[in-house]
């Protein structure tokens, strides 16, 4: 069946502009993840999402960060006032429910300049 | 807070030589410990877990022990093949099920024939 999709695969975009990153979770995962991968390090926790609700958002790192999941399936990462330091491997992962192996999507590169 | 540490790489090795990638972690609780691999041009995908002390998780050959008394859950596989060629990362979940994962920073292994 259809894995967990991301869109787009590679984003470039200016400093200080504003980005939307997309996530198509398995169909029936309730649970839904964000993560940030920079260059030579592993993922790191962004966001959390149960149903439509962020169970946890304590990864994002600032304001500039916002998420949403308002039927409980897609998912989007909004990122205003782009910075470089932004620039890294986003991912997005879903699991059946909370305590589910996650399943990662291919992830959207994002590139600041 | 909680942590991860993996030994750096890359790590090179022949066809069929043993492999072991160390993982050590810091947790306040009793973490679930995991091994995640993303294969060149793939997502991150599951390898193996463990859920309590002492339990053991295999999978594909490898095999990881959870070792409360040396906080360890160090990666191993008896004969490697040139298809294990990838990025091996270890990783923790502390607040029970599988959210959020913190995960080492990474160990690319490189098989060559």
């Amino acid at each position: 069946g259809a894995g967990v999709s991301q869109t787009p695969s590679n984003k470039v975009t200016e400093k200080g502009k504003y980005v939307e990153l997309r996530c198509d979770p398995i169909s029936g995962h309730t649970a839904l993840y964000w993560y940030r991968q920079s260059l030579g390090q592993g993922p790191e926790f962004l966001i959390y999402f149960q149903g439509t609700g962020a169970a946890d958002d304590s990864g994002l790192p600032n304001d500039r960060f916002f998420a949403v999941r308002p039927e409980g399936s897609v998912s989007t990462l909004k990122i205003q006032r782009t910075e470089r330091g932004d620039s890294a491997v986003y991912l997005c992962a879903s699991s059946l429910d909370r305590a589910g192996e996650q399943y990662f999507g291919p992830g959207t590169r994002l590139t600041v300049t | 807070g909680d942590s991860v540490t993996q030994m750096e790489g890359p790590v090179t090795l022949s066809e069929e030589a043993f492999l072991t990638i160390n993982c050590t972690y810091t947790a306040t609780g009793y973490p679930s410990l995991f091994w995640y691999v993303q294969y060149p041009g793939e997502g991150l995908q599951l390898l193996l877990k463990a859920t309590k002390a002492d339990d053991k998780g295999s999978n594909k050959g490898f095999e990881a022990t959870y070792r409360k008394e040396t906080t360890s859950f160090h990666l191993e596989k008896g004969s490697v093949q040139v298809s294990d060629s990838a990025v091996y990362f270890c990783a923790l979940s502390d607040r029970g099920g599988n959210t959020p994962l913190v995960f080492g920073k990474g160990t690319r292994l490189s098989v060559i024939a």
